[in-house]
């Protein structure tokens, strides 16, 4: 069955490293076709993409600027999933986080159920 | 960063009645292969987003053919032929040209 399935925390504390896995179903993360997104959504932000990871031979990556220097986006083919880590967390962080698939970095047709995540001491 | 903007945002509608939203971007959304790089998504209330149409005009699979999508280069419109309770929610167009993908601020389709 196709589906993505997240797991980790919803709770974090401030300054520490939020850390979830998606978890693939029905696909593969080392696809051609695919690239494996992370986006997050808050009342004031709205819907944001975070970054990507895909593998076209070789493994590539991509991030928003407003949190390049915080994030990393990475593939577990033994596990068949991946994984977003965002570090030095404030309470601006506090959001749902999406994992998602996208079609040749044109659509997302297959997303996650979303975690909320409350960044708080 | 791409700008895209959607109207109206509050749409309240009669079950059986059309609604249209429409999209307008900062820049010409050509180049997913030839392709408007231009997709909408719903987001019913306590779910996840769900995408309804691709390349500006393509149903994904399963979406049902009452909701149909418009447009190229800069604009774009989301028409439902004939709304039904099970359609409420945000709807958001999203623009998949470059990186930040970035969306409209969502559209709320309500029931009248």
């Amino acid at each position: 069955q196709l589906q993505l399935q997240q797991s980790g925390p919803g709770l974090v504390k401030p300054s520490q490293t939020l850390s979830l896995t998606c978890a693939i179903s029905g696909d593969s993360v080392s696809s051609n076709i695919a690239a494996w997104n992370w986006f997050r959504q808050s009342p004031s932000r709205g819907l944001e993409w975070l970054g990507r990871t895909y593998y076209r031979s070789k493994w590539y990556n991509d991030y928003a600027v407003s949190v390049k220097s915080r994030i990393a986006i990475n593939p577990d083919t033994s596990k068949n999933q991946f994984s977003l880590h965002l570090s030095s967390v404030t309470p601006e962080d506090t959001a749902v986080y999406y994992c998602t698939r996208g079609h040749r970095h044109q659509y997302f047709d297959l997303w996650g159920r979303g975690t909320l995540v409350t960044v708080s001491s | 960063d791409i700008l895209m903007t959607q109207s109206p945002l509050s749409l309240p509608v009669t079950p059986g009645e059309p609604a249209s939203i429409s999209c307008r971007s900062g820049r010409t959304l050509l180049g997913c292969d030839g392709y408007n790089c231009l997709s909408w998504y719903l987001q019913k209330p306590g779910h996840s987003p769900q995408l309804l149409i691709y390349w500006g005009s393509n149903r994904a699979s399963g979406v049902p053919d009452r909701f149909s999508g418009s447009g190229s280069g800069t604009d774009f419109t989301l028409t439902i032929s004939r709304v039904e309770a099970e359609d409420v929610g945000v709807y958001y167009c999203m623009q998949a040209l470059q990186t930040p993908y970035t969306f409209g601020q969502g559209t709320k389709l309500e029931i009248k």
